[in-house]
C-alpha cells in the first residue's frame, strides 16, 4: 500500500490566492483526519470525517478555510484567500480500526508558504 | 492551561543511557493515550499505545496515571536512530478528536 498520498508537497503562494490541498486516504479506512502544524502550536486537528461525513469541523479556523470529501478515497482542505498566518505544514491523516485498537496513518504533508 | 503539556525539551543523552519523558493532561474525559514519535521534516508515526495497565515493546515502556493526570514514556538503552521528536496524544472519550502534545525532542549522542 502506498500509505496516505498528499499533494502538493510544497506550495508557495501570495497572500489572496486560493490554495487547495489534496490527500489520498490508505484504501478501506474510513475516518480522515485534517491536521495544521506550527512550532508555536504544534499539531492542531481542522476537521475530521467519518465515512466522508464531516463530524467536526471545530477546529477550521475560520470561514476562509473550507474542507470536503466526495468520495472515500479523496479529500480537499482549501483556504480562500491565504494569509501569511496560513503558513504550516498541513498533515492528512486515515485511521482504521482493528477491535478496539485504533491507528491513524500521516501523509507526508504539504508545507505552504504564504507570502 | 494547555490540554495536553510536554516538556519541549531537548533530552540530549549519550548513546545507551535510559530516557523518561512525562506528559500531562487536563481533560478528564481523556479515554485512549498514545505516543507518536515524528522526524525531523517528517510526520507522526505511531510509536505505542498506552494502556491502564502499563505496556512494553522492547526497550520502550509506557505507563498511564488516571489519577494523577499524566503518562509517560521510557526509553532504555538509547540508539542514535530514536533522535526524534516523542508527541504524547490523548483521545477525548466519545469523540474522534486527538489532542497531541507539542512534543518533547530527543538527542541521543554518540
Amino acid at each position: 500500500d502506498a500509505g496516505v498520498i498528499q499533494s502538493p508537497r510544497h506550495e508557495v503562494t501570495e497572500m489572496g490566492q486560493e490554495v487547495t490541498l489534496r490527500c489520498k486516504p490508505i484504501s478501506g479506512h474510513n475516518s480522515l483526519f485534517w491536521y495544521r502544524q506550527t512550532m508555536m502550536r504544534g499539531l492542531e486537528l481542522l476537521i475530521y470525517f467519518n465515512n466522508n461525513v464531516p463530524i467536526d469541523d471545530s477546529g477550521m479556523p475560520e470561514d476562509r478555510f473550507s474542507a470536503k470529501m466526495p468520495n472515500a478515497s479523496f479529500s480537499t482542505l482549501k483556504i480562500q484567500p491565504s494569509e501569511p498566518r496560513d503558513s504550516a505544514v498541513y498533515f492528512c491523516a486515515s485511521m482504521n480500526r482493528v477491535g478496539y485498537v485504533e491507528t491513524q496513518y500521516f501523509g507526508p504533508g504539504t508545507r505552504l508558504l504564504v507570502l | 492551561r494547555k490540554e495536553v503539556e510536554q516538556d519541549p525539551g531537548p533530552f540530549n543523552v549519550p548513546e545507551g543511557a535510559t530516557v523518561a519523558f512525562n506528559c500531562t493532561y487536563s481533560n478528564s474525559a481523556s479515554q485512549s493515550f498514545f505516543w507518536y514519535r515524528q522526524d525531523c521534516r517528517k510526520e507522526p508515526k505511531l510509536l505505542m499505545s498506552v494502556y491502564s495497565s502499563g505496556n512494553e515493546d522492547g526497550r520502550f515502556t509506557a505507563q498511564l496515571n488516571r489519577a494523577s493526570q499524566y503518562i509517560s514514556l521510557l526509553i532504555r538503552d538509547s540508539k542514535l536512530s530514536d533522535s526524534a521528536t516523542y508527541l504524547c496524544v490523548v483521545k477525548i472519550s466519545g469523540t474522534y478528536k486527538y489532542i497531541f502534545g507539542t512534543g518533547t525532542r530527543l538527542k541521543v549522542l554518540a
